[in-house]
């Protein structure tokens, strides 16, 4: 059975600082692995996603993940938060049998910036 | 605009009650998704749609019910609400159809339900 992961529930940066978001994902083959970030009151927005290939990836918002498959981690980064990073963020894990459309979601990360 | 739209936003309803939430998208979508979230539980899938007249369960589907007669929606209906199914519901779309496929999911912004 797939899972995911997401061991810190919250976490508060200062606005500049380095973030890392954790993300560890349980599946029986390559998964497809994607970010979402959910502002209060909204739906949630895609961040970024790997599928194959090079294993930094790239996203929005000047956010990078990393797929490590020894690990099975796949960690959110961004090198300075801004007070508007301010969100819920959720790893996801989609599978290559059943496809990338339905997705199984971690817990949550909740980010606070502070000044 | 493309988007995932939902409605209502909010609901308060009473147990037994039947009630609808509905979901609409205007990108041409064939796939369609209910999910509902929880605090410290994330978002869990409640049924699927690869298509019209096409429906799956997924992670939690006990008491609920869906319909795809039309590409664009996808109703969510609630035959008996109890109170365990107060949570925030999300509705969303992707275009691929395929297993195999890079077509990211759009979400809408959500419907709050409180069951009393």
């Amino acid at each position: 059975a797939q899972s995911v992961t997401q061991p810190d529930i919250h976490i508060t940066v200062s606005e500049g600082a380095s973030l890392e978001l954790r993300c560890n994902y349980s599946y029986g083959a390559t998964p497809y692995l994607f970010w979402y970030v959910q502002s209060p009151g909204q739906g949630l927005q895609l961040l970024l996603k790997y599928f194959s290939g090079d294993t930094l990836v790239q996203g929005i918002k000047g956010f990078e993940a990393e797929f490590k498959r020894s690990q099975s981690s796949f960690n959110l980064r961004k090198p300075s938060v801004h007070w508007s990073d301010a969100a819920e963020y959720f790893c996801a894990v989609g599978g290559r049998k059943t496809g990338a459309n339905n997705l199984f979601f971690g817990t949550g990360t909740r980010l606070t910036v502070i000044p | 605009e493309a988007q995932v739209t939902q409605n209502p936003r909010y609901l308060i309803t009473v147990t037994g009650k039947k009630l609808t939430v509905t979901c609409s998208q205007n990108m041409n979508h064939e796939y369609m998704s209910w999910y509902r979230q929880d605090p410290g539980l994330g978002l869990r899938q409640i049924y699927y749609s690869m298509n019209v007249e096409v429906t799956d369960k997924g992670d939690v589907p006990e008491g609920y019910k869906v319909s795809r007669k039309e590409k664009r929606n996808f109703p969510l209906i609630l035959e008996s609400p109890s109170p365990n199914q107060t949570s925030l519901y999300f509705c969303a779309s992707s275009l691929a159809v395929d297993r195999v496929s890079n077509s990211p999911l759009h979400f809408g912004n959500g419907t709050r339900l409180t069951v009393t």
